[in-house]
């Protein structure tokens, strides 16, 4: 089993739409959680990290389950410049500081 | 702040030649770099952990022998890909931290590497 699995897609979906990603991990002594972006032939950025609690950043809202090992993020109102793939990322300091990478879930927003 | 740069942004270069890649850290010091390969539809795959003025942790499956790691400051990591094939082709990017213990990592733009 993967360590961080996520559906790859691709989500096509239509300019305001909303679209929910989904991403699991196996190892539950995970502590720190994030959705990356990353463009076609450009290195991943740093979309959002995921509190406990749930947290949101403008259109983007990221959720955790502890107990189900389960990261979510929500994209409401999607814009076409949403376009790209989102990975789900996962740290755990007792692995050499090493994030480990979902493969990702590919999202085309079309007009 | 906290930029990385990389360098070259895309080179080819002939088999069994070798192609050098540094990564640099332009307004913070680095204490930790990370070296990761993406083929295309891919996800990002670590190649090795590079602490400066150590040896690299390099990942299962990465020969080390022929992606050699230099981290002898704490902006400038280099990876060298030694007799390189066509199957080394691939998107090469790395990572920085600033210091021991934090896990936010910093991308440099990434290069890639065509081997014809």
């Amino acid at each position: 089993r993967k360590e961080v699995e996520q559906d790859p897609g691709p989500f096509n979906v239509p300019e305001g739409a909303t679209v929910a990603f989904n991403c699991t991990y196996s190892n539950s002594a995970s502590q720190s959680f994030f959705w990356y972006r990353q463009d076609c032939r450009k290195e991943p950025k740093l979309l959002m990290s995921v509190y406990s609690s749930g947290n949101e950043d403008g259109r983007f809202t990221a959720q955790l389950n502890r107990a189900s090992q389960y990261i979510s993020l929500l994209i409401r109102d999607s814009k076409l410049s949403d376009s790209a793939t989102y990975l789900c990322v996962v740290y755990n300091a007792g692995n050499n500081r090493k994030l480990i990478w979902g493969l990702g879930t590919s999202l085309a927003v079309n007009p | 702040g906290a930029v990385v740069s990389q360098h070259p942004s895309w080179v080819i270069c002939k088999s069994g030649t070798s192609v050098k890649i540094e990564c640099r850290s332009l307004d913070f010091q680095a204490t930790t770099m990370f070296w990761y390969r993406q083929f295309p539809k891919q996800s990002l795959m670590l190649m090795a952990t590079s602490n400066e003025g150590s040896k690299a942790t390099y990942e299962q499956g990465v020969e080390k022998d022929k992606f050699l790691i230099n981290h002898a400051s704490l902006t400038l990591s280099t990876l060298t890909v030694t007799s390189a094939h066509p199957e080394d082709s691939s998107f090469y990017i790395c990572s920085a931290t600033r210091l021991a213990g934090l896990y936010e990592q910093y991308f440099g733009p990434g290069t890639r590497l065509t081997v014809t």
